[in-house]
């Protein structure tokens, strides 16, 4: 099965700082990258996602990179408010899901 | 359009008893799945299908069953539980398989004492 790591667990910035994460997989077949943020109790959301054609795409202060050969691709969330505190997970997919352990994101203000 | 709805919400078994957990869709939507949520983990595929009459194992399929008898509907039984069942479970559906949006129900938490 695939193998999905995502770097770092945790992760501590400043508000109006910038925060990176990324995941790692190891099924050459993925085609579809998607993140999710999931706040304490509720569901996970999708907040953006990727297909293997494109190599960017960013949604006002949230973006997505993907290096194919590499193969990985990283969340990158600009000008961090509190609001964005919550545990964000990727789950690259080759015909099935596999989540990464999720990395918890803390912005203070 | 109410999207994914989950029942029920909460649920306590002792170990040995049998429950069915239910998932529904109003999306029409051809693909549903079953993960589970451990603490601190991501989520685990549990079970899937691919569309009415249809399913499939997950990653972590034993000690579940599961059932597609209608297309907007996909049950989630455990016959005899235990104690590492215990477990937030949730149910998402998609239009189609590869690269569609999976949309989340808001979960089941269930304890097995």
């Amino acid at each position: 099965g695939e193998n999905v790591e995502q770097h770092p667990s945790t992760l501590s910035v400043q508000e109006g700082d910038s925060a990176v994460i990324k995941c790692t997989y190891s099924d050459s077949a993925s085609n579809y990258f998607p993140w999710y943020k999931q706040e304490l109790g509720k569901r996970p959301q999708l907040i953006i996602d990727i297909r293997s054609n494109v190599g960017e795409k960013k949604d006002q202060r949230i973006a997505v990179t993907l290096n194919k050969t590499a193969k990985h691709f990283s969340l990158h969330i600009t000008e961090t408010q509190p609001e964005d505190s919550a545990v964000y997970f990727c789950a690259p997919r080759a015909g099935k899901s596999t989540f990464g352990d999720g990395t918890t994101l803390t912005v203070k203000p | 359009n109410a999207g994914v709805t989950q029942t029920p919400k909460f649920r306590v078994l002792k170990t040995g008893q049998s429950m069915t957990l239910l998932c529904a869709q109003d999306m029409n939507h051809e693909y549903m799945y079953w993960y589970r949520q451990d603490p601190g983990m991501g989520l685990r595929l549990i079970h899937y299908s691919v569309g009415e009459g249809t399913t499939a194992k997950g990653e972590v399929p034993d000690g579940y069953n599961v059932s597609r008898l209608k297309k907007q509907n996909f049950l989630l039984g455990l016959e005899s539980a235990a104690p590492s069942q215990t477990s937030v479970y949730f149910c998402a559906s998609s239009r189609g398989g590869d690269t569609d949006t999976q949309y989340f129900g808001p979960g089941t938490r269930l304890t097995v004492l």
